[in-house]
């Protein structure tokens, strides 16, 4: 079976404060990509990473850095800074040996002023 | 088109009616999926389509739901009989290819969903 586990439902944060979103997946699959995407108030998912079970490498892309742990089932997100603009809902999914994309439950971010 | 997009982006219908809810996905990706996302909770898989033919139609909750894509393009979810339980974001993505054409790195482009509420 294959299933994605957020169990942050709601963070609220200050501003410039860092925060990090947990996501732990379970599949038994060897061949396996992660991705995370963000839902801000508009609504439309928007893709922000993906990463593959044979690259473990931490990658990081402005104030955004993700965590790959193949040892502990991990894919965290890590936002550095955080601004108003960052308050969205964010999803991690995988994909498996299946043309499905599934999705975790979401972590809601709040970044107050 | 330059993105996904999904018409109508609001219907509200009576229990009992049939709705249609229509993506036009980016053009040249053959890859199409159906998710429900409901309040409070992340998108949940409906079907998948691989050209015309439907691939994998396991998260279709029941028989009330289909959905067709006869051109290989635009894509069509019809549910009949709906209920108020049927009430949530219906949401279409597409992708060059699907795990088929060897790329299950492909990444989803959403659109921005169909917000149907039954009263």
């Amino acid at each position: 079976a294959q299933k994605v586990t957020q169990a942050q439902t709601e963070i609220s944060v200050v501003e410039k404060e860092d925060v990090t979103l947990d996501c732990v997946y379970e599949t038994r699959d060897t061949t396996y990509y992660l991705f995370w995407y963000k839902q801000p108030p508009s609504g439309e998912l928007v893709f922000l990473i993906r990463r593959n079970s044979f690259d473990e490498q931490n990658e990081i892309s402005g104030r955004y850095s993700w965590n790959f742990q193949k040892s502990t089932s991990s894919f965290n997100f890590t936002i550095t800074a955080s601004q108003v603009v960052d308050s969205a809902v964010y999803f991690c999914a995988l994909r498996a040996n299946t043309d499905k994309l599934i999705f975790g439950t979401g972590t809601r971010l709040q970044v107050f002023p | 088109g330059a993105g996904v997009s999904q018409t109508p982006s609001n219907k509200v219908t009576e229990k009992g009616k049939y709705v249609e809810l229509r993506c036009d996905p980016i053009s040249g990706h053959t890859a199409l999926y159906w998710y429900r996302q409901s309040l409070g909770q992340g998108p949940e898989f409906l079907i998948y389509f691989q050209g015309t033919g439907a691939a994998d139609d396991s998260g279709l909750p029941n028989d009330r739901f289909f959905a067709v894509r006869p051109e290989g393009s635009v894509s069509t979810l019809k549910i009949q009989r709906t209920e108020r339980g049927d009430s949530a974001v219906y949401l279409c993505a597409s992708s060059p290819t699907g795990l088929a054409g060897g790329s299950g790195a492909n990444v989803l482009t959403f659109g921005a969903g169909s917000r149907l509420t039954v009263l």
